[in-house]
């Protein structure tokens, strides 16, 4: 089946700095999508990106819908202690557009 | 608006008991779906449902059993408990498809010992 991967697997940064992370696929895909997953919650829909190309903004965060629709990146930009979580991309399943595929998070940690 | 929400928050059950999982969601929403989260992982596709009634497979479906009798409900049946079942279970819901956001509940977290 249609598999996410997500880089890196954890950051730890201090707060302030910048931080990039990525999800790439050998399909490709017509949404991506970004969560967030404070600690001992559920995930938070962040971002979501329809069009190869696009740049999408949601305060701090800004994510990109790859050209060749077989990635897309996350970024935030002066990280602050609540940036702490897990962040997970996923994307529609081409076999049935009800069901999503999640890669398996960029944890982060924000040193104050 | 309470949005989705999961009972129990915590389990803990025998390998071989049963048990069902809650989840009820207050904002109309016609999909609803179970995924489980094991360490260090993504989140896989248990079950879902397009509307009452209405229930299909998902990733990871082998060991559990769903229904789907109102627009609000839709309870997880663990049959037989299997030690491979520990995980923490995430109910969501969204208004349509895909192109609408999933909202989550917060999470059970169920240990098969």
């Amino acid at each position: 089946g249609q598999q996410l991967n997500q880089s890196p697997q954890s950051m730890f940064i201090q707060e302030g700095e910048d931080v990039s992370m990525n999800c790439t696929s050998s399909s490709i895909f017509n949404t991506w999508l970004w969560y967030k997953q404070d600690p001992g919650e559920g995930p938070v829909l962040l971002i979501a990106l329809y069009k190869a190309g696009e740049l999408t903004s949601n305060g701090r965060l800004t994510a990109q819908f790859g050209i060749t629709r077989k990635d897309s990146f996350l970024n935030i930009s002066a990280s602050i202690p609540s940036d702490v979580g897990i962040y997970f991309c996923a994307g529609p399943q081409e076999t049935s557009g009800s069901r999503l595929t999640f890669g398996e998070g960029t944890q982060l940690t924000v040193n104050p | 608006n309470a949005g989705v929400t999961q009972t129990p928050k915590f389990r803990i059950l025998k390998i071989g008991q049963s048990m069902t999982l809650q989840c009820t969601q207050d904002m109309n929403h016609n999909y609803m779906y179970w995924y489980r989260q094991d360490p260090g992982m993504g989140l896989k596709l248990i079950y879902y449902s397009v509307g009452a009634g209405i229930t299909d497979k998902g990733e990871v479906p082998n060991g559990y059993n769903v229904s789907r009798s109102t627009t609000e409900d839709f309870p997880l049946r663990l049959e037989l408990a299997a030690p491979s079942q520990t995980s923490v279970y995430f109910c969501a819901s969204s208004r349509g498809g895909l192109t609408d956001t999933q909202y989550f509940g917060p999470g059970t977290r169920l240990t098969v010992l």
